[in-house]
This record gives C-alpha cells, structure tokens and sequence, in this order.
C-alpha cells in the first residue's frame, strides 16, 4: 500500500483559504488520492477524490501533482466548522473487488477566527 | 435518505465478556466496512463484506468477527473483551465496496469502554 505523509497540524485564519498537503511518492499508477475530515466525536466524512487531473466539489479543490507524488487539499474559504482532522489516504486494490483505505494520523486543521 | 445507523451508540462491558454492534447502512447500499478508532492507532481497518460476503479482512485477531444480513445490515462481534479494545467502532457503507469510484459513507459509530 502506497503511505501517505502529512503534516501533524496546520492553523487557518477564518475565511482565507486552508491549503493541507500531501506526500505519496509511492503510489501506484491505478490509486486514488481521497480526502476525508473528521470532526470531533463524529465519523469520518468524504471530501474528494482524484487520480491525476485536478479536481473540484462544493467543498473543496484538490491539486495533484504531474508526477503523482504529492497533492494539495484546499478549502477555498475556511470557516471555523472547517476545524477538523484531514486525512490523505491513497487506494489500494486489496483483491475480490475490493478497496481497503489505509487512515494515517492527519492534519489537525483549525480554524482561527 | 437516512444515513448509516449504528447502534448502540454507547456501552459498557467488563473483560471477558462479549460484545455485538450493529450497523444498518444507506438503502441501497450492498458493502458494509468496519472501523477501529483508537487514540493510540488511529483509524484502523476491520473488514468488509459485500452481498453477505467477507470479502477484505484487517490485521485483528479472531475474536473480532463479523456478518451481513440479507437486508445488507451488519453486526461485529467481539468475543472475550479486553481493557485494549475500549474504542470508537465506525461503521461505513458504499454502493460497490471501497472501489476506485466510488466513496465511503460513515456512521457516528458506537463507542465501546471496556472496565
């Protein structure tokens, strides 16, 4: 499984935009790059997902490298509900169909009013 | 659309028992995965089934087992509790599984203390 390298914490002032990177320098032609957030005490929620080409959702943007070894989430304007942990995780093909994510520790985003 | 339910939210056991959660995932929605939610290890992957089947299995031990019903509910079981598996069990539900395409669907999870 390709791993995946982020920062432990990031700060964002409320309303500028919340850039949180990535590194997956071993990821494999056929994976995906997801992005989920957490906040406190709730489960897991999606954000986005890519393969290459940048792409862009109601809730954010995300910034693949040409070479596929690093990526950028980007929330265009942070608000304080933005406060959340953000994990990068890369898809591996486990067998039978199936996907199995791999959640490292993520960023711990928050938001600065 | 009802998101995915887990119950019960909440639970206290003592070690050595055992224990049965339960998830109901998004109508419509054949694969059910399973989380383990640690302060110490993170988010750590349980196992999946798709139409009734295991098909994707995390590095736990056998006391941690699981099923899916007909209706594509599921239930996780853990036999012969330990201080260790005190934990957040998150529960996630997708239409094809965790494939390329598609994206996971989680539940608020059941948070289990073990005394």
């Amino acid at each position: 499984d390709a791993k995946t390298t982020q920062p432990p914490s990031m700060d964002c002032a409320e309303g500028r935009a919340a850039n949180l990177p990535c590194n997956h320098s071993t990821i494999s032609g056929n994976e995906y790059v997801y992005w989920y957030r957490q906040i406190h005490s709730q489960g897991p929620q999606y954000i986005i997902h890519g393969l290459k080409n940048n792409e862009t959702n109601e809730m954010a943007s995300l910034i693949i490298t040409e070479d596929r070894k690093s990526s950028t989430l980007i929330l265009p304007h942070a608000t304080l509900r933005d406060t959340a942990v953000y994990y990068c995780i890369v898809s591996a093909y486990s067998g039978a169909g199936s996907y199995q994510l791999t959640f490292g520790k993520g960023t711990k985003l928050s938001v600065i009013p | 659309k009802a998101g995915v339910t887990q119950t019960p939210r909440y639970l206290i056991k003592t070690r050595g028992q055992q224990v049965t959660l339960s998830c109901s995932p998004i109508s419509g929605h054949r694969s059910v995965s399973w989380y383990q939610q640690t302060p110490g290890q993170g988010l750590q992957f349980l196992f999946e089934y798709f139409s009734e089947t295991q098909r994707n299995k995390g590095n736990f031990p056998g006391r941690f087992s699981g099923r899916q019903f007909s209706n594509s509910r599921s239930e996780m079981n853990v036999s012969t509790l330990e201080l260790g598996d005190s934990a957040l069990y998150l529960c996630a539900s997708s239409p094809w599984g965790t494939s390329n395409t598609g994206e996971l669907f989680f539940g608020e999870g059941s948070r289990l203390t073990v005394l």
